[in-house]
């Protein structure tokens, strides 16, 4: 079955910095990756997502972006503010089979003010 | 609000006792969904139900077993509980049969204290 694995586990960066978290994956056949956020005390909640017919997309400050050769993708929060801080999980799936969401461990980013 | 209700939000209990964890959709959606998250785990899949069915089987063990329901809550149980079963459970929903189709709406999670 599918496995994903990402990291860091941890990153801590200064606010208005970059912060980056990458992913790989290794069923082929994955062709779904989603990017959840937990914040403290909640449920994950999707902040993007990439199909694997498309190399990268934006949605303001973030990005993902996605090498089907190398089985990885990538997310890239620009200009970070305190609100970024959270635990951010990497998923993966595909459309055949009965395959559900198979998630990362987290990465948890801490934005200093 | 996802809108996906989770009860109870916190629950100690002992070992080798029974619970059940209730999870109640978004208003349509069909899919739900059960993970695990424990500290060194990330999200674990453990079991989906589509509309009344079973639809996909993850790492759920023997102890531990779902179902969902004509109004399509869903229940988790777990039994003979051991210290290692302390998590916190989340129920998702979707109205895809499919992870790949769309999103999830996590619940905000059952933490689950096994002493």
């Amino acid at each position: 079955g599918e496995n994903v694995e990402q990291h860091p586990s941890t990153l801590s960066v200064q606010e208005g910095d970059s912060a980056v978290i990458k992913c790989t994956y290794s069923d082929s056949a994955s062709n779904y990756f989603p990017w959840y956020k937990q914040e403290l005390g909640k449920g994950p909640q999707l902040i993007i997502d990439i199909r694997s017919n498309v190399g990268e997309k934006k949605d303001q400050r973030i990005a993902v972006t996605l090498n089907k050769t190398a089985k990885h993708f990538s997310l890239h929060i620009t200009e970070t503010q305190p609100e970024d801080s959270a635990v951010y999980f990497c998923a993966a799936s595909k459309d055949s089979g009965n395959t559900p969401l198979v998630f990362g461990k987290g990465t948890r980013l801490s934005v200093i003010a | 609000d996802s809108g996906v209700t989770q009860t109870p939000k916190h629950l100690i209990t002992a070992t080798g006792q029974r619970v059940t964890l209730r999870c109640s959709p978004r208003s349509g959606d069909l899919s739900v969904y059960w993970y695990q998250q424990s500290l060194d785990q990330g999200l674990q899949f453990l079991i989906q139900y589509y509309n009344g069915e079973e639809r996909a089987k993850g790492n759920i063990l023997e102890r531990f077993s779902a179902q969902q329901f004509p109004d399509l809550h869903s229940e988790l149980n777990l039994s003979s509980l051991e210290l290692g079963d302390s998590a916190l459970y989340f129920c998702a929903s979707s109205v895809a049969i499919r992870g790949s189709a769309g999103e999830l709406f996590f619940g905000e999670g059952s933490r689950l204290t096994v002493l």
